[in-house]
């Protein structure tokens, strides 16, 4: 089991560009999670889903960051344009069910 | 939505005493409770968790405590050792989704 895989683990960038953010769920878990880890804010949930469907994005903060799930084994989350203030390390979950949430190491977002 | 608050934010303690760490939270939907070990550079890692029918569950070490009548729950960690240095979090779940606390960073000192 590798867990699940996000990348890049560091990503810097400028205001203005758009970012995307990869995750890896772990295989058979039908449950995916991104959250957002800041010192002021600490762990945010972002938006879940369940079957490849979104479920709940009453977490994401602005029509800026969007978040997609194609297929059971990927997900991504999607900053345009970025700014200075996204600057947090995002992270992904998975579990199956109601299970307990494995989460990935992160990627370490800078915006300049 | 959920409120989850964590004491103390920083806890020092000697190698081999015990540590405790406290949360309480809002919402009396709130079924699970987990605790998170993140360390340096990694994502949260789940170290115990325990649902809302009971009140203890111990794992080694580790114990953690739940009160839903005053929506308190506790983690103890016994004979603390130089490895349980990390950042510590709780967290409640309502349906699947899962609020934490602000953490609180366990330092043992050897």
């Amino acid at each position: 089991d590798a867990g699940v895989i996000q990348s890049p683990r560091h990503e810097v960038t400028e205001m203005g560009q758009e970012v995307t953010l990869r995750c890896k769920p772990i295989s058979g878990h039908d449950y995916l999670f991104w959250y957002r880890q800041t010192m002021m804010r600490g762990l945010e949930l972002l938006i879940y889903f369940n079957n490849n469907v979104p479920i709940d994005d009453s977490g994401m903060p602005e029509d800026r960051f969007s978040a997609k799930m194609p297929n059971a084994s990927f997900s991504t989350l999607k900053i345009q344009p970025s700014e200075p203030r996204d600057s947090a390390v995002y992270f992904c979950a998975s579990s199956v069910g109601n299970s307990p949430l494995h989460f990935g190491n992160g990627t370490r977002l800078t915006v300049t | 939505g959920e409120n989850v608050e964590q004491h103390p934010s920083t806890l020092s303690v000697q190698e081999g005493d015990s540590a405790v760490i406290k949360c309480t939270y809002s919402d009396s939907a709130s079924n699970y409770f987990p605790w998170y070990k993140q360390e340096l550079g990694k994502g949260p890692q789940l170290i115990i968790d325990i649902r809302s029918n009971v009140g203890e569950k111990k794992d080694q070490r580790i114990a953690v405590t739940l009160n839903k009548t005053a929506k308190h729950f506790s983690l103890h960690i016994t004979e603390t050792q130089p490895e349980d240095s990390a950042v510590y979090f709780c967290a409640a779940r309502v349906d699947y989704k899962l609020s934490f606390g602000a953490g609180t960073t366990v330092t043992v000192r050897a």
